[in-house]
């Protein structure tokens, strides 16, 4: 069985410049989170999908920041007029389920460098 | 939200136990104690959780302090493949997970 895949892998954009980040959570599963990590620090929440509802989008840094994820699948992370310090790796997990104990599934992640 | 305190750094011996320890004074009686781990370049990884009681699993198990107020990951024999970043998180029915800085464990051959 696929686990969470990323893509892609590492992206290297040119300051000013509009990224997307795709995530394909395991299959059937209802809940989607992305999260930002910066280097040598834990993963910080950005923004949860339960479905394609976004519920939750508070850790978003800016309004540059974009998530959807239309039919309740797929996931894509749009950076629009990329910074410096949108330099990250960016971890998308999912979960099959919504309640405090159901585990979360990570992918490999998407390393940014914006230069 | 609950927040979790762990060390900073942890070193042991390889093939012996490991007690990881997370202290979370604040917890609520619906917040689940999860335990991640991130080896370099990965994503995080799944390790264990519990609530209220003791659990085993087959990576490690979790010893819950009877006030829920601090628990304790155990590695019952380290590997050098559990040289890791562990992450103790507290979560209720939310969306959010917060992992702090977590305790980066070296094990020494």
């Amino acid at each position: 069985g696929a686990g969470v895949s990323q893509s892609p892998r590492y992206k290297v954009a040119k300051r000013g410049q509009d990224v997307a980040l795709r995530c394909d959570p395991i299959s059937g599963h209802v809940s989607l989170f992305w999260y930002q990590q910066a280097l040598g620090q834990g993963p910080e929440f950005l923004t949860y999908f339960q479905n394609e509802a976004q519920l939750d989008k508070s850790g978003l840094p800016s309004d540059r920041f974009f998530a959807e994820r239309p039919e309740g699948s797929v996931s894509t992370l749009k950076i629009q007029r990329t910074q410096q310090e949108d330099s990250a790796v960016y971890l998308c997990a999912s979960s099959p389920g919504t309640g405090g104990k159901n585990e979360q599934f990570f992918g490999p992640g998407t390393r940014l460098t914006v230069l | 939200d609950a927040k979790t305190t762990q060390p900073n750094s942890m070193e042991s011996n390889e093939e012996e136990p490991v007690h990881l320890p997370c202290n979370h004074s604040t917890i609520s009686g619906t917040d689940y104690i999860h335990w991640y781990r991130q080896l370099p370049s990965q994503g995080p990884e799944y390790v264990i959780h519990g609530l209220t009681s003791n659990v085993n699993n087959r990576m490690a198990s979790l010893a819950i302090a009877e006030d829920r107020k601090s628990s304790t990951l155990i590695l019952h024999r380290a590997t050098l493949r559990d040289a890791a970043v562990y992450y103790c998180i507290l979560r209720a029915t939310g969306n959010q997970f917060y992992f702090g800085t977590g305790t980066s464990l070296t094990v020494i051959p």
